[in-house]
């Protein structure tokens, strides 16, 4: 089974931190995605990125960078946490195909829900 | 670009019963309807999903429906169960142009 592996369960930072938010894939999966989940908002995408060292801009990408400097590693960072930043974020893997853009299916880690104060 | 709207929010059913969740999306040229299930504690799982040249898709006990004309899609669980209770998302996307569009969520919840 694919696995999506996110470094933090709960993660509790001050406001103006850096925040990195750490994402691992084991299925050598092209495309990684970066999710915030808030109630009655569903999910929103920040950043994805259909290759090593490039990424894309989501929905809602202000206040927000990511890296991917290796194809099975993809971090979301926060240059200066803020609290409405406190959020559940969640990362998501899927397999490239240029023809199905659009309708992979999409592999999710468990979350982080970070908190900042 | 694509808005969703999922309905309801919340949904409360008996076990046995049947359950739906509606979505409706703005943007005609979408041509796929996944559905997603987040259970407590994880992250969303693919449960079914629908392309626009079909009219329904059928996997067991769920089963989802596409209006192209209305731009609804739905999702039908029949004889419930406790481990269906979750957060249902419904999403769509133009194949080979865009990203998925989630709608903002259903929580099932299952009554023994």
């Amino acid at each position: 089974d694919v696995k999506v592996t996110q470094s933090s369960r709960y993660l509790v930072k001050r406001t103006g931190e850096k925040v990195f938010l750490e994402c691992v894939q084991d299925m050598d999966h092209e495309n990684m995605f970066w999710y915030r989940q808030d109630p009655g908002l569903g999910l929103r995408l920040i950043y994805f990125s259909y290759d090593v060292k490039m990424k894309e801009k989501g929905d809602i990408p202000e206040g927000y960078s990511v890296s991917r400097e290796k194809k099975e590693r993809f971090s979301l960072i926060l240059e200066s946490a803020s609290t409405n930043q406190t959020s559940m974020y969640l990362c998501a893997s899927s397999l490239i195909s240029s023809t199905v853009v659009g309708s992979e299916k999409l592999f999710f880690g468990s979350g982080t829900q970070l908190s900042v104060l | 670009g694509e808005n969703v709207e999922q309905h309801p929010s919340t949904l409360s059913v008996q076990e046995g019963d049947s359950a739906v969740i509606k979505c409706t999306y703005s943007d005609s040229a979408s041509n796929y309807f996944p559905w997603y299930k987040q259970e407590l504690g994880k992250g969303p799982q693919l449960i079914i999903d629908i392309r626009s040249n079909v009219g329904e898709k059928k996997d067991q006990r769920i089963a989802v429906t596409l209006n192209k004309t209305a731009k609804h899609f739905s999702l039908h669980i029949t004889e419930t169960q406790p481990e269906d209770s979750a957060v249902y998302f419904c999403a769509a996307s133009i194949e080979g142009y865009s990203t998925l569009t989630f709608g903002k969520g259903t929580m099932l919840l299952v009554s023994p």
